[in-house]
């Protein structure tokens, strides 16, 4: 069975600094991966995907991630944040028809 | 991509009542799912609601405790049963129309005093 490990549980970070939130994943099959954001008081927006191709992953508001089958990672980074990126944010692993999430990380972006 | 709503956004409910949550996608999906996310945790899931038959519950969640319907491709709705303080969560509900990708709803904060 597949599952999810996010290595940080809080990342804090200054605005304008690289951030970089891990994460691992076991599954005895091809995966399919991806990381949301959950804003306060909000659901889950999916930031990116990785299904096949490319192992570098574009997302939206300026996130990538890169997918490492050997290291079986899917680690998300952003080159430059911003305070509005303060979230939490959830990486989860897909074999089939069901979604696994890792426990979460926290980025507090300061001023 | 599909949009999903959820009714109600928030409810605060008096300890062994039970709250029924609504879900609605805006477009057909063949698959829908529940899940739970208790303060400061991540998400679990409670179960794959299935179209005209019975919902498949994960471990540790019960049909008695969480029935869940799906009369349709777009509709769901999860009843959270005999309500106690620890029943006080985040209950979102997302819809699969690809083998992909889940999109998810805005979530229902309940809160049981």
């Amino acid at each position: 069975a597949q599952s999810v490990t996010q290595l940080d549980s809080q990342v804090p970070v200054f605005e304008e600094a690289p951030v970089e939130l891990r994460c691992n994943y076991s599954s005895s099959v091809s995966v399919y991966l991806f990381w949301y954001v959950q804003y306060p008081n909000q659901g889950l927006q999916l930031l990116l995907k990785y299904l096949s191709g490319s192992t570098l992953v574009k997302g939206i508001n300026g996130f990538e991630a890169e997918f490492n089958k050997s290291q079986t990672s899917f680690h998300l980074r952003k080159p430059s944040v911003h305070i509005s990126d303060t979230a939490e944010y959830f990486c989860a692993v897909s074999e089939s028809h069901d979604m696994r999430f890792g426990a979460g990380t926290r980025l507090t972006v300061k001023p | 991509s599909a949009v999903i709503s959820q009714k109600p956004s928030r409810d605060i409910c008096q300890r062994g009542t039970s709250l029924t949550i609504q879900c609605q996608v805006d477009s057909q999906v063949t698959m829908m799912f529940w899940y739970r996310q208790q303060p400061g945790q991540s998400l679990t899931l409670i179960a794959t609601a299935n179209q005209g038959s019975e919902a498949t519950y994960e471990s540790g969640f019960v049909i008695d405790k969480f029935p869940i319907s799906r009369p349709n491709l777009t509709f769901s709705t999860l009843t959270v049963s005999n309500l106690s303080p620890e029943d006080s969560s985040i209950y979102l509900c997302s819809g699969k129309d690809n083998p992909y990708e889940q999109y998810f709803g805005p979530g229902t904060r309940l809160t049981v005093t």
